[in-house]
């Protein structure tokens, strides 16, 4: 079961920046916040992933709030390319887990 | 380059045929994952392989068996297809780590089974 719940879509312009918010309010202490998308036609890709911190790659930044309840993914610059299925996902991050994916933001960019 | 690939993009096939799906990484990845993706269903887990010859049953392994003879590669087999096995299935490597690695998802294949 799915234990984040997003929007179900999203509008951004060209060049703006897309801010994708996700509620977890059931988290546990050990279990990490992940962030994948889905370009159509193609398999998931990883984006970043963060436990309590903030966390910024080149890809996207990741801001989790202080009671671990939500975050949000900010792309800064959106472009087209950006275009896709965002999933929000939490995992314990000891031993194997699996992933389990909801059905995610989908996010449109527009010129 | 990392790379997942699988055997076929898009595959057709008749009730009751025997399917293989394929998927090798090149990352020396000891974990690997078998995936399908419906509407509506996000994705779910069918199996997983931590090591050679190793396997574990998914979320809905049933109508599905696996195959992991080489570390590289690892197979999805329905025995017997029935339409509704029709889906997108993914493939996906990770390696043995603390258990906060990221999965690396193969393209996909998408089978329709008539």
């Amino acid at each position: 079961d799915a234990k984040t719940t997003q929007p179900p879509s999203m509008d951004c312009a060209e060049g703006r920046a897309a801010n994708l918010p996700c509620n977890h309010s059931t988290i546990s202490g050990n279990e990490y916040v992940y962030w994948y998308r889905q370009i159509h036609s193609q398999g998931p890709q990883y984006i970043i992933h963060g436990l309590k911190n903030n966390e910024t790659n080149e890809m996207a930044s990741l801001i989790i709030t202080e009671d671990r309840k939500s975050s949000t993914l900010i792309l800064p610059h959106a472009t087209l390319r950006d275009t896709a299925v965002y999933y929000c996902i939490v995992r314990v991050g000891e031993g194997f887990q699996k992933l389990v994916f909801g059905t995610g933001t989908r996010l449109l960019v527009s010129p | 380059d990392v790379k997942v690939t699988q055997s076929s993009r898009y595959l057709v096939k008749r009730t009751g045929e025997k399917v293989f799906l394929e998927c090798v990484q090149d990352m020396d990845h000891e974990n690997m994952f078998w995936y399908r993706q419906d509407p509506g269903l996000g994705l779910r887990l069918i199996y997983f392989s931590y090591d050679v010859k190793m396997k574990e049953k998914g979320d809905i392994p049933e109508g599905y068996s696996v195959s992991r003879e080489k570390k590289e590669r690892f197979s999805l087999i329905l025995e017997s297809a029935s339409t509704n096995q029709t889906s997108m299935y993914l493939c996906a490597s990770s390696p043995r780590g603390a258990g906060d690695d990221e999965q690396f998802f193969g393209p996909g294949t998408r089978l329709t089974v008539l």
